[in-house]
Parts: structure tokens; C-alpha cells; sequence
């Protein structure tokens, strides 16, 4: 099937910097995106998601932006916290809820 | 309820054996997923259940996996005859088959390690 893809594998910032998340999608048909952070040996944990008749959702210290046009989804992380270290993933749901993931962009916070 | 419980939360075994792993979810929802999760990437979906049934299997799912859920609450994901190949993170994922915020979450996984 179609897939999800992140552009970057690994991305360091300053504490206190802002961190910005890419991830293209491939199928224009998909509605509903979501967000996960995964820490070392823990499952992926929600952060936020966007149905695609928004172009923006504001979380707190997160917003997803949407861009249909390009295909494009990025995760702005506002003043990057050490807690913030981890992969993140964008994940499409496709079908009944099945959620395809991206290969993930490890975010490291330097002191 | 804490959320979505899987056990063991490791697991080595020695190929050619079976193992089974359990999932509990989040006790409202009706919806339970499998996943698959290897080093560095992305988890793939295995399959769901809808309450009891079953309703879609990956082709990643071959004839030595099996998952159950005969109550329509915890599930149970059985290899048998392992192989190296299956050492993996075994996810286990619920949700509300409704619209809106479908509160799809993840347990922490079983880790498999086969030797």
C-alpha cells in the first residue's frame, strides 16, 4: 500500500530551541494523521493528530501542521526540553483504523 | 484501568519453539491491534479484532502466527515454530471504532529475542 516517510532520521537541537518534524505522505485519500513520541523500550505514545480539513492543530508545546497540497506533515516542538529526547513517528490511518507508520526521526536535546 | 497491559514484557526463546503473548486493552474499547516493531523502524500492523473477530490479517501475518480474542477483551498472539527472524517488538494497540478522537494507544510492547 501506500506509505508514510519522514525526511530526516535523526535531528539534535539546543534545549530551549524549537524542533521542527517533517513527514511526506504518499496517499492524497488519507484524512487523519497522527503523532507519536516512543522512548527506549516503551510503545509509541500519542502527542497530537489532524484530520485533513484542518490545516493546523495547537496542542500544548505542540502543533501539527497540514500541508494537502504537498503532501506534507510537520511536528513543531516549542522550547525543546531534555524529556523531549526520543523517536518521533507520523502514522496515517488507512482503511479501518489500521495506522501506517513513517521509518521515525530520532530527536536528540543537547545541553 | 491504566491503560493497554502486555505481558511478558520480554521473551527468549530458542528457535523452533512457541510462544504466546498476551494483551489486555483499555476496557471500553472494542477495537485491538497487533503490530510489529524491528530496530529502527516503523511498527507494521499484523491485524485487528473488532470485539471477538478478527477482521483483517497483514500478509506480514504467515500460517505460524495465530491471534485470538475470544471474549471480545484480551488477546493472545502465538508463534509457533519461531524463527530468528521473528525477534522483534510485539505491539499491541486499542481503540473506539467511532469517529472523532479514536484513542488509538499502544502497550509497552513484548520484546522477543530468538537465540
Amino acid at each position: 500500500g501506500e506509505s508514510v516517510g519522514l525526511h530526516l532520521p535523526t535531528l539534535s537541537v539546543q534545549e530551549g530551541d524549537n524542533s521542527i518534524i517533517n513527514c511526506a505522505y504518499s496517499n492524497s485519500a488519507s484524512d487523519y494523521f497522527i503523532w507519536y513520541k516512543q522512548e527506549s523500550g516503551k510503545g509509541p505514545q500519542f502527542i497530537i493528530d489532524i484530520r485533513s480539513n484542518m490545516d493546523k492543530r495547537q496542542g500544548q508545546r505542540v502543533t501539527v501542521l497540514l500541508n494537502k497540497t504537498v503532501k506534507h506533515l510537520s511536528l513543531q516542538i516549542a522550547a525543546t526540553q531534555p524529556g523531549d529526547s526520543a523517536v518521533y513517528f507520523c502514522a496515517e490511518i488507512q482503511g479501518a483504523q489500521k495506522l501506517v507508520f513513517g521509518q521515525g526521526t530520532r530527536l536528540t536535546i543537547n545541553p | 484501568d491504566t491503560g493497554v497491559s502486555q505481558n511478558p514484557r520480554h521473551k527468549i526463546t530458542k528457535r523452533g519453539q512457541n510462544v504466546t503473548f498476551r494483551c489486555d486493552p483499555i476496557s471500553e474499547h472494542n477495537r485491538l491491534y497487533w503490530y510489529r516493531q524491528t530496530l529502527g523502524q516503523g511498527p507494521e500492523f499484523l491485524t485487528y479484532f473488532q470485539n471477538e473477530a478478527q477482521l483483517e490479517k497483514s500478509r506480514l501475518l504467515s500460517d505460524r502466527f495465530s491471534a485470538e480474542r475470544p471474549k471480545g477483551s484480551f488477546s493472545t498472539l502465538e508463534i509457533q515454530r519461531t524463527e530468528q527472524g521473528d525477534s522483534a517488538m510485539y505491539l499491541c494497540a486499542s481503540s473506539l471504532a467511532s469517529g472523532g478522537n479514536y484513542g488509538y494507544t499502544f502497550g509497552s510492547g513484548t520484546r522477543l529475542t530468538v537465540v
